[in-house]
């Protein structure tokens, strides 16, 4: 399969609980990107993190980057319900100069 | 950072006919991509459209599908030939700011539905 993994497929929280996904990835990158949708809307970008970097942070958003397990997670804290939405990473592949997504987190916020 | 204009936006189209999507840049870049994303999936890549060459196609794509054309560097087509309802998606052209390292913008999408 072309796409990377991400774990959990679909994750359902509590208003205010924090919410992290997982993302795993094939070989050497770049970057590792990740990427909001909301249902039947556009890809929004929330945070780059570079292969050299090991964590990063925006607002609510903390990213970290491991690269000997090949492996990002995000966690997005105080999570509100307007964090709805599909999450998706994207892998820098400096080999091959293609970006690849994962399979996508389902986050679902109960109020 | 990157705007990018497709066309069209939406598109009901009958089986076996071809469609041409456009994508057009507001700035010139090296590293354009297409993706597909069908309903309920991620993103796959098609193909990286190369300026003034073929594009590379990856695995399960092939060019008599969906042949691209990219004659500068602001402007890339995606056809869809003979189509099929399993054509029916959402077709997504993207550009990297920035070569490799930078962030990956992307167009509106093309959501395409073959009857």
């Amino acid at each position: 399969s072309q796409q990377g993994e991400e774990d959990p497929q679909a994750l359902s929280i509590q208003e205010g609980e924090n919410a992290t996904m997982n993302c795993s990835y094939k070989t050497s990158i770049n970057n590792l990107q990740w990427y909001r949708q909301n249902s039947g809307r556009g890809l929004v970008h929330l945070i780059l993190i570079r292969s050299n970097e090991r964590e990063k942070h925006s607002g609510r958003l903390r990213v970290t980057l491991d690269t000997s397990k090949k492996s990002s997670s995000l966690l997005i804290t105080a999570s509100r319900a307007a964090d709805t939405a599909s999450y998706f990473c994207a892998s820098g592949y400096s080999s091959a100069s293609k970006i690849i997504f994962g399979s996508g987190t389902r986050l679902s916020i109960r109020p | 950072s990157a705007v990018i204009s497709q066309k069209p936006s939406r598109d009901i189209c009958q089986r076996g006919t071809s469609l041409t999507i456009q994508c057009q840049v507001d700035s010139q870049v090296t590293m354009m991509f297409w993706y597909r994303q069908q309903p309920g999936q991620s993103l796959t890549l098609i193909a990286t459209a190369n300026q003034g060459s073929e594009a590379t196609y990856e695995s399960g794509f092939v060019i008599d599908k969906f042949p691209i054309s990219r004659p500068n560097l602001t402007f890339s087509t995606l056809t869809v030939s003979n189509m099929s309802p399993e054509d029916s998606s959402i077709y997504l052209c993207s550009v990297l700011a920035g070569g490799l390292g930078g962030e990956l913008f992307f167009g509106e999408g093309s959501r395409l539905t073959v009857l």
